[in-house]
């Protein structure tokens, strides 16, 4: 266990449709880090929140939204899905002076 | 943007032998960082081993060791006395001082035979 907590770890959904993903960070852990895992494009950046506040932005649609809440748990928004948002989504987070983070297991998203 | 490149995409090592994975990554800064994460079956991302730019000095955890050369820009990552257990997608991963993000190579699958 990594201490960086994700759920669900699978979800099955339509086209079309809206997913929460959550994450809890490792106590102490400002900073959330999500990543997108797909065949065809790699692990790539998505998006970055520390203590409650964007902080960086990556590769991520405009289909796509996530936010720090104050507990500092993360919560990624995924609407319109399509087939192509299939993938694994990972969450991460790090101390505030660390240049290392810690990866949650992940969350599969199959979108039929 | 930096790129991290990994040109194996395979490597198969024999158990307790040593296998050497390539990375070569772009960057115009001089004080970044670089990893090696470990991606097994269970698909969870498991940092192996981190260097920082400035450290001349190789960093080392128990099997696993890297070659910095900083010039060159290549970081490769060295498994010694490779067990089954090794046998996972291995990425390489670039992080600058002034930015959090994580940029990967593509990966390389090791393969571990018994």
């Amino acid at each position: 266990d990594s201490g960086v907590t994700q759920t669900p770890k699978h979800l099955i959904t339509a086209t079309g449709q809206r997913v929460t993903l959550r994450c809890s960070p490792r106590s102490g852990d400002l900073s959330v880090y999500w990543y997108q895992q797909s065949l065809d494009q790699g692990l790539q950046f998505l998006i970055q929140y520390y203590n409650g506040e964007e902080r960086a932005k990556g590769n991520i649609l405009e289909r796509f939204s996530a936010q720090q809440f104050p507990d500092l748990h993360s919560e990624l928004n995924l609407s319109s899905l399509e087939l192509g948002d299939s993938a694994l989504y990972f969450c991460a987070s790090s101390p505030r002076d660390s240049y290392g983070y810690t990866f949650g297991s992940g969350t599969r998203l199959t979108v039929v | 943007a930096q790129t991290v490149t990994q040109s194996q995409p395979e490597m198969s090592v024999q158990e307790a032998e040593t296998v050497t994975l390539s990375c070569t990554y772009d960057t115009s800064e001089s004080d970044y960082y670089l990893f090696w994460y470990k991606q097994p079956p269970s698909r969870q991302m498991i940092l192996v081993i981190r260097q920082e730019a400035y450290k001349q000095q190789n960093a080392t955890e128990n099997r696993f060791s890297v070659n910095f050369q900083k010039a060159a820009k290549s970081f490769s990552l060295k498994i010694s006395d490779s067990q089954l257990g090794d046998a996972a997608m291995y990425f390489c991963a670039y992080r600058s001082k002034s930015d959090y993000k994580l940029s990967f190579g593509a990966g390389t699958t090791v393969t571990v035979r018994a």
